[in-house]
């Protein structure tokens, strides 16, 4: 089945530092740009970070701008620095729909990894 | 920056057609994409460029896009459709993904 599986999410204090993953099944996570989108607890979704095909295209959103690092070999990867209460939330990464033009659709999304930041 | 405005909720009866709203300022000069997303579960893009619908999404879903105003219609709606709905634009003058705020549609 073709899917988007994250993993690394959990527990952690405010300060501290947490590395997700976004792997592929049966297709070639290469071929598309990814991104990172968020939702905490009851609320809605907001978009944190994209990464093109080659990786020399990042853009962040301003919340965590500074914090948070994206990156990709033959995964992708979202490095969570200095994390707050407020980064609480499901983390969800998402394909772009096309493998020529960039800011496209997501067309398909994994079923999320759970962050909590907490003391 | 860009802002998408929804509606909090939206109800409607079975087999009637529903309309969620997104608005911005000029939001035409924009492609617009639509997002479900059911209880505990991830999205899933229903319409994608304002109006297109992926192959395996139902043509009940449709979209437009006008003046300062996109929507999402879905006919004779099931019970099945009870979600929440996302707007989604990309901001070319910022280079960022902006996500409205959600419409719950509760199936009456």
């Amino acid at each position: 089945e073709v899917q988007l599986v994250e993993s690394g999410g959990g527990l952690v204090k405010p300060g501290g530092s947490l590395r997700l993953s976004c792997a592929a099944s049966q297709f070639s996570l290469g071929k598309y740009a990814v991104n990172w989108v968020r939702q905490a607890p009851g609320k809605g979704l907001e978009w944190v970070a994209s990464i093109s095909t080659n990786g020399f295209y990042i853009q962040y959103g301003d919340s965590v701008k500074g914090r948070f690092t994206i990156s990709r070999d033959n995964s992708v990867s979202l490095q969570m620095n200095s994390l707050r209460v407020e980064d609480t939330a499901v983390y969800f990464c998402a394909r772009e729909r096309s493998t020529v033009t960039i800011a496209e659709a997501f067309d398909l999304w994994g079923q999320g990894t759970m962050v909590t930041v907490s003391s | 920056s860009y802002v998408l405005t929804q509606p909090p909720s939206v109800s409607v009866a079975p087999g009637k057609t529903a309309r969620i709203t997104c608005g911005e300022d000029n939001i035409a000069a924009k492609s617009v994409h639509w997002y479900q997303q059911k209880a505990g579960r991830a999205p899933v893009l229903v319409v994608y460029d304002d109006s297109d619908r992926p192959s395996v999404i139902p043509e009940r879903f449709s979209g437009s896009n006008s003046g300062n105003t996109a929507t999402l219609t879905i006919s004779r709606v099931e019970a099945g459709d009870e979600a929440d709905y996302y707007c989604q634009v990309w901001d070319s003058e910022t280079d960022l993904w902006v996500f409205g705020g959600g419409t719950k549609l509760t199936v009456l």
